[in-house]
């Protein structure tokens, strides 16, 4: 079936840092895959997403791009805030349901 | 568009008990999903619907879940016999289109005593 992996964490970085999240999938077609951020007390929002080979999704400075020779979807930003810190989930989208990754939680000081 | 609501937001209740949630997807969306996440995982996909048919149940749903979405609207999830293993975090979303994209809900916060 299907599976997201997540790089574990949590991960600590300080301000203006640049960040990777990795996550890797495995389908058995060609899914949708996501960035999910769920900031303290809030819900799950979508972060981006990429719907086939090659796309690169971005939002807020954040970037991903569907890799499908490695089935990858590493999120990436190149200077964190600390109104950044949240966890992040990664997931893969095929039949209509989501599979989500177990999430990563960053920490950004200051 | 207030987005997805769920309610209640938080439920505590003591084992054996019954229990129904409430999710009320945005409007134009047909499809409806319910998940299960607990502390440190991510959700945990529970069932979907398109407009009123259930279309997909999880393995792991046992014959204690049941959900409904009658006239495609709100739905509602319902745990029979609470189990103290039943205490999570439910979440509801709903999406429109072919790229998936699904929008949560705050939750329902289940405690079992």
């Amino acid at each position: 079936g299907d599976s997201v992996t997540q790089m574990e964490g949590p991960v600590t970085l300080s301000e203006e840092a640049f960040l990777t999240i990795n996550c890797t999938y495995t389908a058995t077609g060609y899914p949708s895959l996501f960035w999910y951020v769920q900031y303290p007390g809030e819900g799950l929002q979508l972060l981006l997403k990429a719907t086939k080979a090659d796309d690169k999704g971005s939002n807020k400075g954040f970037e991903a791009t569907y890799r499908k020779e490695t089935t990858s979807f590493h999120l990436e930003k190149g200077s964190v805030q600390v109104s950044d810190s949240a966890v992040y989930f990664c997931a893969l989208s095929e039949t209509g349901k989501s599979t989500f990754g177990d999430g990563t939680t960053l920490t950004v000081k200051p | 568009d207030t987005g997805v609501s769920q309610d209640p937001r938080h439920k505590i209740t003591k084992r054996g008990q019954n229990v129904t949630f409430r999710c009320d997807p945005i409007s134009e969306h047909n499809r409806l999903y319910w998940y299960r996440q607990t502390l440190g995982q991510g959700p945990e996909f529970l069932t979907y619907f398109q407009n009123e048919a259930q279309l997909e149940k999880s393995r792991l749903l046992s014959d204690r879940f049941s959900a409904e979405r009658p006239k495609g609207s709100f739905s509602t999830l319902e745990i029979q016999r609470t189990e103290q293993g039943d205490s999570a975090m439910y979440l509801c979303a709903s999406s429109q289109g072919t790229d998936n994209e699904q929008f949560f809900g705050p939750g329902t916060r289940l405690t079992v005593l």
